[in-house]
């Protein structure tokens, strides 16, 4: 069965403290890890995705990483209004139960304080 | 806006009730999918639907159905509600595969009483 474990569950920072978020999975057949940052009450916002292992994404102060087993989520020098719960989601090969659905974590919640 | 449209955006409801809740994908998309979110259980996969037709299932109880119509809008239907069904329902769309990502609409809020 396909898992995906995220770690810390809650993480508190600084502003411009930087730090990173853990995502592990097992899944068989990686069809793409996927980042969300989902504000209170709001839909997911898509970050990145990532297919492959070695394979690195930036956008802003987040840059995502791959590797066979996980995926992290580095944050450098953190502003308050990045925080947010953020949510890792891998894609299988799909099946006759999940289709390409996305299976998520339970998420980081991220607070930035000034 | 993602371009993924859901109403309502609130609803709040009785024990034993019936609703349905709607959703737009975004242009070009045709398949839709449907998520339920609550504090203890993160997004969990209901079902999807490729172009009218049932693509996958997760864990979808038996008292919810869906269905998509032919312009590709979708519709949850949930019955005979119980408190536990309270929860954030979310709509995403992709086009086939995933290609490209999956775009969430803002959500419905249900509240069971």
């Amino acid at each position: 069965e396909d898992q995906v474990t995220q770690s810390p569950e809650a993480l508190r920072l600084q502003e411009g403290e930087s730090s990173s978020l853990n995502c592990s999975y097992t899944v068989s057949g990686l069809r793409g890890l996927f980042w969300y940052r989902q504000d209170p009450g709001k839909g997911p916002e898509f970050l990145f995705t990532l297919y492959s292992a070695g394979e690195e994404k930036e956008k802003e102060r987040l840059k995502a990483t791959l590797t066979k087993k996980e995926s992290f989520l580095h944050i450098t020098a953190p502003k308050p209004e990045d925080s947010a719960t953020y949510l890792c989601a891998v894609r299988a090969a799909s099946n006759s139960n999940s289709g390409y659905a996305l299976n998520f974590g339970k998420g980081t919640s991220l607070l930035v304080t000034p | 806006d993602s371009g993924v449209t859901q109403t309502p955006k609130h609803l709040i409801t009785a024990t034993g009730q019936r609703v349905t809740l709607r959703c737009s994908p975004r242009s070009g998309d045709l398949s839709v999918y449907w998520y339920q979110q609550s504090l203890d259980q993160g997004l969990q996969f209901l079902i999807q639907y490729y172009n009218g037709e049932e693509r996958a299932k997760g864990n979808i109880l038996e008292r919810f159905s869906a269905q998509q119509f032919p312009d590709l809008h979708s519709e949850l239907n949930l019955s005979s509600l119980e408190l536990g069904d309270s929860a954030l329902y979310f709509c995403a769309s992709s086009v086939e595969g995933g290609v490209g990502g999956y775009t969430f609409g803002s959500g419905t809020r249900l509240t069971v009483v």
